[in-house]
């Protein structure tokens, strides 16, 4: 099928690590990303790697990419409050077509 | 440094009534997007434009139409608002394609159909 699956939400507390899972479907896909969206605001890119690679690492952030299983994983290190808001997972197939999975919004307590 | 600016931001429509969701972008970008938010769904793409002159329909693109105006603008038009339109529109840009090189997106714009 066509679906990004993410779970919903995610609750960690301020200092802990978090980690945001997602499922894809096209083996085919050549970069997969990270998107995070702020209340109110638009999307920013966070982060994204390429296909060919397992882990990506972006200061507190860690990307790590199972091609097999078509399982990314984004981990915040030392999650603060102002890492709190909606984290999409997305996959470029072909042409323009990036589909996104439905985000998961992340809770962090002080 | 406005980058990708969407106008208006809120919009209550009734049911028949048209509008059209501005976009502009002042990044000199060639390809650009709208897409659609609702609850509990990923963004789904409305039509894209690949660059200027060019339009293309993408995954929900019934009741909507759109403009290239220029290489700055993209327009979304929809023509007899319904109630399903009920949604949070984005619009985006990026260098060519969504490829590694970062999409810019507006602060979207909150439309309720009654």
């Amino acid at each position: 099928g066509e679906d990004v699956e993410q779970s919903l939400f995610l609750s960690v507390r301020e200092g802990d690590s978090s980690v945001i899972n997602c499922t894809y479907t096209d083996s085919s896909s050549t970069y997969l990303y990270w998107y995070k969206q702020e209340p109110g605001a638009g999307l920013q890119l966070l982060t994204y790697i390429f296909s060919n690679m397992d882990m990506k690492q972006d200061q507190r952030l860690t990307v790590l990419l199972n091609k097999k299983d078509k399982h990314l994983s984004l981990r915040i290190a030392d999650t603060q409050t102002g890492d709190s808001a909606i984290y999409f997972c997305a996959e470029k197939r072909g042409g323009f077509k990036t589909i996104f999975g439905a985000g998961t919004r992340l809770f962090v307590k002080a | 440094n406005a980058g990708v600016t969407q106008t208006p931001k809120f919009q209550v429509l009734k049911t028949g009534q048209s509008m059209t969701l501005q976009c502009a972008q002042d990044m000199n970008h060639n390809s650009m997007y709208w897409y659609r938010q609702d609850p509990g769904m990923g963004l789904r793409l409305i039509y894209y434009s690949a660059s200027e002159g060019t339009t293309d329909k993408g995954e929900v693109p019934n009741g909507y139409n759109v403009s290239r105006l220029n290489k700055r603008e993209f327009s979304l038009r929809l023509e007899s608002a319904a109630p399903s339109q009920t949604s949070v529109y984005f619009c985006a840009s990026s260098e060519y394609g969504m490829t590694k090189t970062e999409a810019f997106f507006g602060q979207g714009t909150r439309l309720t159909v009654v």
